[in-house]
């Protein structure tokens, strides 16, 4: 039982490179999440999924696009990377308790 | 003004001391509480869960909460190098860990316990 996974762990990107972020869950969760973690700001919600073929916007959404076509797969998208999405990112999971299940990270630096 | 004030610290203090860590809110519709702790370079990993006002103890910490204050406390007795973190509060108006909407974060408080 891994819990929640994240690929890749770091990544450089150039301004204007595109790249996808995926999380994945073998707990067998409804909510998937997306969240951003900056110095100072804490943690904010990008997007977020209640079930397989959904997904929604949370706080801070603009410049991301997601996908949640398996239950246990959600995938984070920069179309066109921008310095301002230098970032740790982090996916969670929750099962409807009101636990989140967060992964390890993937720190994204834009140039 | 953010939904929830925490200050970021970093806050230090000696081994063994009481440590005090504080989240105030403004959203009176709030009713799900939790505390995180974010190791560095790992994920936040829950702590800490209150429903509604009143206490709950776990061991050295102890949560708080005062919703006509609108003030959340976690509290760690005989703290210890170990406790050294990010502690982060949570909070949700749905009754899971945030639901739809996900959770309403802190900034996170920075703590140093000295050996």
């Amino acid at each position: 039982n891994a819990g929640v996974t994240q690929t890749p762990k770091f990544r450089v990107l150039k301004t204007g490179q595109s790249m996808t972020l995926l999380c994945a869950q073998d707990m067998n969760h409804e909510y998937m999440y997306w969240y951003r973690q900056d110095p100072g700001m804490g943690l904010r919600l990008i997007h977020y999924s209640v079930g397989e073929g959904t997904t929604a916007k949370g706080e801070v959404p603009d410049g991301y696009n997601v996908s949640r076509l398996k239950k246990q797969n959600f995938l984070l998208g920069l179309e066109s990377a921008a310095p301002s999405q230098t970032s740790v990112y982090f996916c969670a999971s929750n099962g409807g308790g009101y636990e989140q299940y967060f992964g390890p990270g993937t720190r994204l630096t834009v140039t | 003004q953010k939904e929830v004030e925490q200050d970021p610290g970093p806050l230090s203090v000696p081994e063994g001391a009481i440590v005090s860590l504080n989240c105030t809110y403004s959203n009176s519709a709030f009713q799900y509480f939790m505390w995180y702790r974010q190791y560095s370079r790992k994920g936040p990993e829950l702590l800490m869960y209150t429903y509604s006002s009143g206490n709950k103890e776990d061991g050295r910490f102890t949560a708080q909460v005062d919703k006509s204050s609108k003030y959340i406390s976690l509290f760690i007795r005989d703290s210890q190098p170990s406790d050294s973190a990010t502690y982060l509060c949570a909070m949700s108006a749905e009754d899971s860990g945030g639901g739809a909407d996900g959770l309403t974060f802190g900034k996170g408080t920075h703590l140093i316990i000295q050996p």
